[in-house]
């Protein structure tokens, strides 16, 4: 059965405090990890496909990373507008896609 | 990037009645479309997953007579909360499967419900 963790569950970082989420999954095929930001009251917006080992993607002050085993989202330099609740999730060859708890990301001005 | 529209974003209704919930994917179509509920401070929690043209597949311990899900067309699904009671108040988001290479998963932004 696909798992997928989160680490930490809530996060503050002082503006332009730099640190990294955590995604740790296991899968049986993994088909794509996906990352997601959510504010409150809203859908979550999509941020990342990652297929493969080895792979990264940049968007802004977001780099996300990934493993066989986990993948993590770096924020270099946050401002208080990257306060989100970021998720992470995987799909697997059986359309299944499990999502993480999320980490709550509160940066203080 | 592609769109998910989902409709209403809020709605308040009495006790007893039944509300509809649509959810479209408006530049792409959608094989495949997911609903969750949410309470606040909590994780996305996967009620039911709904395919274009067959029955869909509630999560367990989800009432399929509660929480009816048509998805009569590639770009809309339908979540209809029949006999509503307060308990129901929630957060309710869709999500679909877009196709080609990527097959990422995009929500809706999600509609508010509140059963007085």
């Amino acid at each position: 059965e696909d798992q997928v963790t989160q680490s930490p569950e809530a996060l503050r970082l002082q503006e332009g405090e730099s640190s990294s989420l955590n995604c740790s999954y296991t899968v049986s095929g993994l088909r794509g990890l996906f990352w997601y930001r959510q504010d409150p009251g809203k859908g979550p917006e999509f941020l990342f496909t990652l297929y493969s080992a080895g792979e990264e993607k940049e968007k802004e002050r977001l780099k996300a990373t990934l493993t066989k085993k986990e993948s993590f989202l770096h924020i270099t330099a946050p401002k208080p507008e990257d306060s989100a609740t970021y998720l992470c999730a995987v799909a697997d060859y059986g359309q299944n896609f499990v999502f993480g708890p999320g980490t709550r990301l509160s940066v203080l001005p | 990037g592609a769109v998910v529209s989902q409709h209403p974003s809020w709605v308040i209704c009495k006790s007893g009645t039944s509300v509809k919930i649509e959810c479209r994917s408006l530049d792409f179509q959608a094989t495949t479309m997911f609903w969750y509920r949410q309470f606040p401070k909590q994780s996305l929690m996967l009620m039911a997953t709904s395919n274009e043209g067959s029955k869909a597949t509630y999560e367990q311990g989800v009432e399929k007579d509660k929480f009816l899900i048509n998805h009569a067309s590639l770009t809309l699904s339908t979540l209809t909360v029949t006999s509503a009671h307060p308990e129901d108040s929630s957060f309710y988001i869709c999500s679909a499967l877009g196709t080609g290479p990527g097959n990422t998963i995009y929500f809706g932004e999600g509609s508010w419900l509140t059963v007085v």
